[in-house]
């Protein structure tokens, strides 16, 4: 059973650009969390969703950041017009419908974005 | 909402010292607790949970106790090796429904033979 497969693994961009970054959840697993990590610092939430809908945001950015989960196909983050400051790890995780506050989540290895 | 507070690092050990990680928690009720490990370059992965109070998890050598008295959830390794250099990550899910997990700022842990 593949686990959790994130892609690209190094992705740089300059200035402006968009950054896509993929993300196939483990089979059978239909939520989907983003995470961001910055050098240094610890893993913070963006966006949590689950097929065709986001079920919570709270951790984006208002501006330039997107993500979807559509019905087929992987889970993608979006960032357009990149900036220095989105240098970071960008980890998904999934988990199981109905696992609840007592399951856990599973990472995948990361997508590393560098914005020259 | 749920949140942790976990020791800040970086910790620095020689082999076969004892290891303590503290993190303490602010929750509704009584969630599961984590902790996940993250190796150089990959992703996190989880080390060992308790599932409610009292409880010990233990994985590789790793213990941690939830006890609720004192809103802890402290890692204990009685040995370290150098394969344990690594961060780690103190966890709880949110009150809201679904897994959203809140982590700790991360532990970073060399281990020196």
């Amino acid at each position: 059973n593949a686990g959790v497969m994130q892609n690209p693994r190094h992705l740089v961009r300059r200035r402006g650009q968009e950054a896509r970054l993929r993300c196939s959840p483990m089979k059978g697993h239909s939520h989907v969390y983003w995470y961001r990590q910055l050098p240094e610092e610890g893993l913070k939430f963006m966006v949590y969703l689950q097929k065709e809908n986001i079920i919570d945001e709270s951790g984006m950015p208002k501006e330039r950041f997107s993500a979807e989960f559509p019905k087929e196909g992987p889970s993608i983050l979006r960032i357009q017009q990149v900036v220095r400051g989105d240098s970071a790890a960008y980890f998904c995780a999934s988990s199981p419908p109905n696992s609840g506050s007592t399951g856990e989540l599973f990472f995948g290895e990361g997508s590393r974005l560098t914005v020259l | 909402g749920n949140s942790v507070t976990q020791m800040e690092g970086p910790v620095t050990l020689s082999e076969e010292a004892f290891l303590t990680i503290n993190c303490t928690y602010t929750a509704t009720g009584y969630p599961s607790l984590f902790w996940y490990v993250q190796y150089p370059g990959e992703g996190l992965q989880l080390l060992l949970k308790a599932t409610k109070a009292d409880d010990k998890g233990s994985n590789k050598g790793f213990e941690a106790t939830y006890r609720k008295e004192t809103t802890s959830f402290h890692l204990e390794k009685g040995s370290v090796q150098v394969s344990d250099s690594a961060v780690y990550f103190c966890a709880l899910p949110s009150t809201n429904t679904g897994n959203q997990f809140y982590f700790g700022t991360g532990t970073s842990l060399t281990v020196i033979p």
